[in-house]
């Protein structure tokens, strides 16, 4: 079956620094999709890429969407202390539901 | 984006009881989805709950278990079935607009705890 991995699994950085996750699908995505959960919370909606290469930027967050559609990245510049959470790829491959990868635990040091 | 509301948003049960979890969104979607998320994991997809249509589920869950109702656009019910302390989790519901991997917005949650 389809299966979405991300790296790290944990990631502790001092406010300031720069993070990034990384997702891997085991097949080719029509569609990925970013989210974020914050402590306690549900996911949030962050971006969609569906273009091969496709860079997207969200203030300091940056998006990407690898050229044979199986991986994707998500960069933080600078991160705050209101960064924290897990943030999860979501691959779709056309049909109605998305596979979630298995989530980047951001962790922020003050 | 919707607004997404779930009833319980907690709750303790004993071991063999049944728990029926209610979603509702503010406006009319096509497709909605029933997860379970331990703590500290990744979000599983139970079923799709289809309008008017028995639910599809996923490799390893069953209607037995987790009965699905969806009577209209807006609103449908997950059922734990003969819980066990194994079925302690959140559950969320997820919505889409329209079809074919589209964005999916969560609802709160509803965090079960089987004794």
């Amino acid at each position: 079956g389809q299966q979405v991995m991300q790296i790290p699994q944990y990631q502790h950085v001092q406010e300031g620094e720069d993070f990034t996750t990384y997702c891997n699908s085991s097949t080719t995505l029509s569609n990925i999709q970013w989210y974020k959960q914050r402590p306690g919370g549900h996911p949030v909606f962050l971006i969609q890429l569906v273009k091969s290469g496709e860079v997207k930027k969200q203030k300091r967050l940056t998006f990407q969407f690898g050229e044979a559609k199986k991986n994707s990245s998500l960069h933080i510049t600078a991160t705050q202390t209101t960064d924290v959470g897990t943030y999860f790829c979501a691959g779709s491959s056309g049909a109605n539901n998305l596979f979630f990868g298995t989530g980047t635990r951001l962790t922020v040091i003050p | 984006s919707a607004v997404i509301s779930q009833k319980p948003s907690r709750d303790i049960c004993q071991r063999g009881t049944s728990l029926t979890i209610q979603c509702q969104v503010d406006s009319q979607v096509t497709m909605m989805f029933w997860y379970r998320q331990q703590p500290g994991q990744s979000l599983t997809l139970i079923a799709t709950a289809n309008q008017g249509s028995e639910a599809t589920y996923e490799s390893g869950f069953v209607i037995d278990k987790f009965p699905i109702s969806r009577p209209n656009l807006t609103f449908s019910t997950l059922t734990v079935s003969n819980m066990s302390p194994e079925d302690s989790s959140i559950y969320l519901c997820s919505v889409q607009f329209r079809a074919g991997g589209d964005t999916q917005y969560f609802g709160p949650g509803t965090r079960l705890t089987v004794l």
